[in-house]
């Protein structure tokens, strides 16, 4: 079944650094990608998404991400973290074809920024 | 304004009430969805719809019911709530383009459920 995975349910950093959250998935085809982010008491918002090409996507607020097929993964990165930055993060994979589908999320992970 | 409400923002409800959470879009969107989230389980994805009149089981539809009379509205209904449904829910929507998903999820501020 598809699925995706999160490795790191929660990540501390400090202003300034950068910052990676890793994202795995499973899936038999070629995956549509995606990044949300979650602030607290909010619903997601759309970082990045990736449907085919190049491999390196840019996303909103400084954010980028890169599809590695060979390692099934869809990193989330950022040079440089701001304390505002400080929410919870999934990444999800788009299951299904044509007129019907869904998106699988992830279970999470929270970043904390330290200042 | 143009965009996706949910309501209430809060809700406690004692086992085995019906409750209904309301999800209503401006954007005329096809697509919309329900989701649950759980601490240690993510976002699992609990119905969606692909248009009026069009549902489908998600992964965890087990207790829930829906409709979509109207296409800006898809409300979630627990026939009788129990406390495993504790949760915040949330509703989405998006857009359709030709064959392929390529229109993201606008997310709603979610409504948190109590079951006691």
């Amino acid at each position: 079944a598809q699925s995706v995975t999160q490795p790191d349910i929660h990540i501390t950093v400090s202003e300034g650094a950068s910052l990676e959250l890793r994202c795995n998935y499973s899936y038999g085809a070629t995956p549509y990608l995606f990044w949300y982010v979650q602030s607290p008491g909010q619903g997601l918002q759309l970082l990045l998404k990736y449907f085919s090409g190049d491999t390196l996507v840019q996303g909103i607020k400084g954010f980028e991400a890169e599809f590695k097929r060979s390692q099934s993964s869809f990193n989330l990165r950022k040079p440089s973290v701001h304390w505002s930055d400080a929410a919870e993060y999934f990444c999800a994979v788009f299951h299904g074809s044509g007129n019907t589908g869904k998106l699988i999320f992830g279970q999470g992970t929270t970043l904390q920024v330290k200042p | 304004d143009a965009g996706i409400t949910q309501s209430p923002r809060y809700k406690i409800t004692e086992t085995g009430r019906q409750v209904t959470l309301m999800c209503h879009q401006t954007w005329s969107h096809s697509y919309m969805f329900w989701y649950r989230q759980d601490l240690g389980h993510g976002l699992r994805l609990i119905y969606y719809s692909a248009a009026a009149d069009i549902t489908d089981k998600g992964e965890v539809p087990d207790g829930y019911v829906v409709s979509r009379s109207k296409t800006e509205n898809f409300p979630l209904t627990l026939e009788s709530a129990t406390r495993s449904q504790t949760s915040v829910y949330f509703c989405a929507s998006s857009e359709r383009t030709g064959g392929r998903y390529n229109s993201p999820l606008h997310f709603g501020n979610g409504t948190r459920l109590t079951v006691t």
